[in-house]
């Protein structure tokens, strides 16, 4: 099972709009809508931000928002801020009832 | 309040084996699927196996099939994971990570603060 593709960087300035792509196939995120985003921090665990593809945990600020078309999820972090800064992770449950996780991102405020 | 926290780890050559604990408290451990998720240093996170609440259904990564068994007692509130021909590109942080799900994988609500297995000679 092949990591799903994720851009290796993406930038921006506090106050704007990023968005991070992940790409996978017909067999992962193209079958299911259990794709999931996770945030990390250096040092630290990962953290949900995002499941079933669109859904925001209760807690998770509603700047961060997802959506998915076809093999290709997304994550998409509006009004970003200095605390943004973190690694950026997706994962997707695949028809062979198995996770895969994406390339990881990792997003800088400028 | 939801904790895992993982035990076991250290330095251990290659070719020899090691087991890893995770224990749960906070929820209804029997109640839900668990994985265990691996970071090699300065990369990815990488899934390694997961396994359902009752254990009737187990998956792994094809890199750690055959030589990593998860398992889990739902009496004790723990998750294991035995690591068997330990390789140097083994060495990682290993996470235990709670699914939402129960008798299917969905998404990973919380993890622990993982235990660091190095092989090496």
């Amino acid at each position: 099972q092949s990591a799903l593709t994720q851009p290796a960087s993406v930038s921006g300035s506090p106050g704007q709009s990023i968005t991070i792509s992940c790409s996978g196939t017909s067999s992962d995120v193209g079958a299911y809508n259990y794709v999931s985003w996770y945030q990390q921090h250096p040092g630290k665990a990962p953290k949900l931000m995002i499941h079933d593809a669109s859904n925001r945990p209760s807690g998770v600020s509603n700047r961060f928002s997802g959506s998915k078309s076809g093999n290709t999820a997304s994550l998409t972090i509006s009004g970003l801020q200095a605390e943004d800064e973190a690694d950026y992770y997706c994962n997707s449950y695949t028809s062979s009832s198995t996770y895969v996780f994406g390339t990881g991102t990792k997003v800088t405020v400028l | 309040e939801v904790q895992l926290v993982e035990s076991g780890g250290g330095l251990v050559q290659p070719g020899r084996s090691l087991r890893l604990s995770c224990a749960a408290s906070g929820f209804t451990f029997g109640d839900y699927a668990m994985h265990w998720v691996r970071q090699a240093p300065g990369k990815g996170l990488e899934w390694v196996s997961g396994i359902t609440w009752n254990s009737g259904s187990i998956a792994y990564a094809d890199s750690m099939k055959g030589r990593f068994t998860i398992s889990r007692d739902n009496a004790k509130n723990s998750l294991y994971l035995q690591m068997n021909s330990l390789r140097d590109e083994d060495t990682a942080l290993y996470y235990c990570a709670k699914d939402i799900g129960l008798a299917e994988f969905r998404y990973l609500d919380y993890w622990g603060q993982g235990t660091l297995v190095t092989v090496s000679s």
